[in-house]
């Protein structure tokens, strides 16, 4: 039972190169989200999923756009990269309250 | 006003010691609350729910003041394993699902 799983771990972009995260969960949860971490901050959500085929926004979705075609899969889409978007990118599901999180995605835009 | 918010700290405390941490919310109609623990570089995991009449789990205690909007972790007998960030994380005014993740205070337990 491998909870909630992230590719990649690490990436390096340059600036407006595009990318895709992909996030995996293998305990049937209907919520998924995705977060980003930055120094001295706490998680920010970014997009959010309550089942199979639907998305929406969360506190800073700018410059992100998400899909969420089968239910144990959260993909994030940056279409075209900004040294802001240099972070900590974490996904997380949940069933009904608790939140479990995946290990991470360290990612700078250069 | 942020709605989580929490003393960063750090808290530097000497094995075998106890440390308790508070935090603060917003959102008064608010139901859910929790501790997570994230290790450096690391991804938040839940420590425990914290429920209306307190609880406890282990070395850890858990608070709610709903009068006074804030929760609190109490840790007993310190370890140097507890080191890390710890999270105060209530749901979102908006929906029981979305969870507002405070800033986190850290935690150093020295020998």
């Amino acid at each position: 039972n491998a909870g909630v799983t992230q590719t990649p771990k690490f990436r390096v972009l340059k600036t407006g190169q595009s990318m895709t995260l992909l996030c995996a969960q293998d305990m049937n949860h209907e919520y998924m989200y995705w977060y980003r971490q930055d120094p001295g901050m706490g998680l920010r959500l970014i997009h959010y999923s309550v089942g199979e085929g639907t998305t929406a926004k969360g506190e800073v979705p700018d410059g992100y756009n998400v899909s969420r075609l089968k239910k144990q899969n959260f993909l994030l889409g940056l279409e075209s990269a900004a040294p802001s978007q240099t972070s900590v990118y974490f996904c997380a599901s949940s069933g009904i309250y608790e939140q479990y999180f995946g290990p991470g995605t360290r990612l700078t835009v250069t | 006003r942020k709605e989580v918010e929490q003393d960063p700290g750090p808290f530097n405390v000497p094995e075998g010691a106890t440390v308790a941490f508070n935090c603060t919310y917003s959102n008064s109609a608010s139901q859910s609350f929790f501790w997570y623990r994230q290790d450096c570089r690391k991804e938040p995991k839940l420590l425990m729910s914290v429920y209306s009449s307190g609880n406890e789990d282990g070395r850890f205690t858990a608070q709610l003041n709903r009068a006074s909007q804030y929760i609190s972790l109490l840790i007993r007998d310190s370890k140097l394993s507890d080191s890390a960030t710890y999270l105060c994380v209530v749901n979102s005014m908006d929906s029981s699902y979305k969870l507002i993740f405070g800033s986190g205070t850290r935690l150093l337990v020295r020998p």
